[in-house]
């Protein structure tokens, strides 16, 4: 499979403990995007990077949210102290920034429940 | 005048009838648009796609529009079959930005 992979497909986990999930993109692209949404509702941008560089962060990411693409390959999202709030399918895109249209290339996401 | 359609968030459409799910973007300034398709369980998938500088793309069974005087981006789907069932989102950025931002879905039931 030379798609998006992302993993684990399903986290559940308890109100103030850590998660941590991992996308592997695209081999040749050199844009990652992190998206998350919530049911019924359209993705929205968290934060992106090209190669390592993290280029961007959404107001949505809280402090408790951290992103690292270390090698300019897989990245890893961290969510710290989670809160119920946090509860939702968290989206990794990747991209070839080649020319003007860039399309993003969406990984199946992880459903994240806090209970 | 031309009509615009309205975005509605479900569409029931009968086997071999033909689609349109219609989207309103918002910024005036976005000139690159995406249509993606979202089935249960999966991330987006992309469809199609369309530059501001043009007003109708075609692809296999779908075609896009594009009406830029009133900001409204639509997408037919020819023939629609039972895999055709899903969400179905529009995405807009301006091009060389990074952001997509996405519409509100629609969600599309084919009846057998």
């Amino acid at each position: 499979d030379t798609g998006v992979s992302q993993d684990p497909r399903h986290k559940i986990t308890k109100r103030g403990q850590n998660v941590t999930f991992r996308c592997d993109p695209i081999s040749e692209h050199n844009r990652l995007y992190w998206y998350r949404q919530t049911l019924g509702q359209g993705p929205e941008f968290l934060t992106y990077f090209q190669n390592e560089a993290q280029l961007e962060k959404s107001r949505l990411l809280s402090d408790r949210f951290s992103a690292e693409r270390p090698k300019g390959s897989f990245s890893t999202l961290e969510i710290q102290r989670t809160e119920q709030g946090d509860s939702a399918m968290y989206l990794c895109a990747s991209s070839l920034a080649q020319g003007e249209e860039e399309k993003l290339f969406f990984g199946s996401g992880t459903q994240l429940s806090v209970l | 005048g031309e009509s615009v359609g309205l975005h509605l968030p479900t569409l029931s459409v009968q086997e071999g009838d033909n689609s349109i799910i219609n989207c309103a973007y918002s910024n005036s300034a976005s000139d690159y648009f995406i249509w993606y398709k979202q089935e249960s369980g999966k991330g987006p998938q992309f469809i199609i796609d369309i530059r501001s500088n043009m007003d109708k793309r075609q692809g296999q069974r779908v075609t896009v529009l594009l009406n830029k005087t009133v900001k409204h981006l639509s997408l037919q789907i020819a023939a629609t079959q039972p895999g055709d069932s899903a969400v179905y989102f529009c995405a807009e950025n301006i091009l060389n930005d990074y952001k997509l931002s996405f519409g509100a879905g629609t969600t599309v039931t084919v009846r057998a």
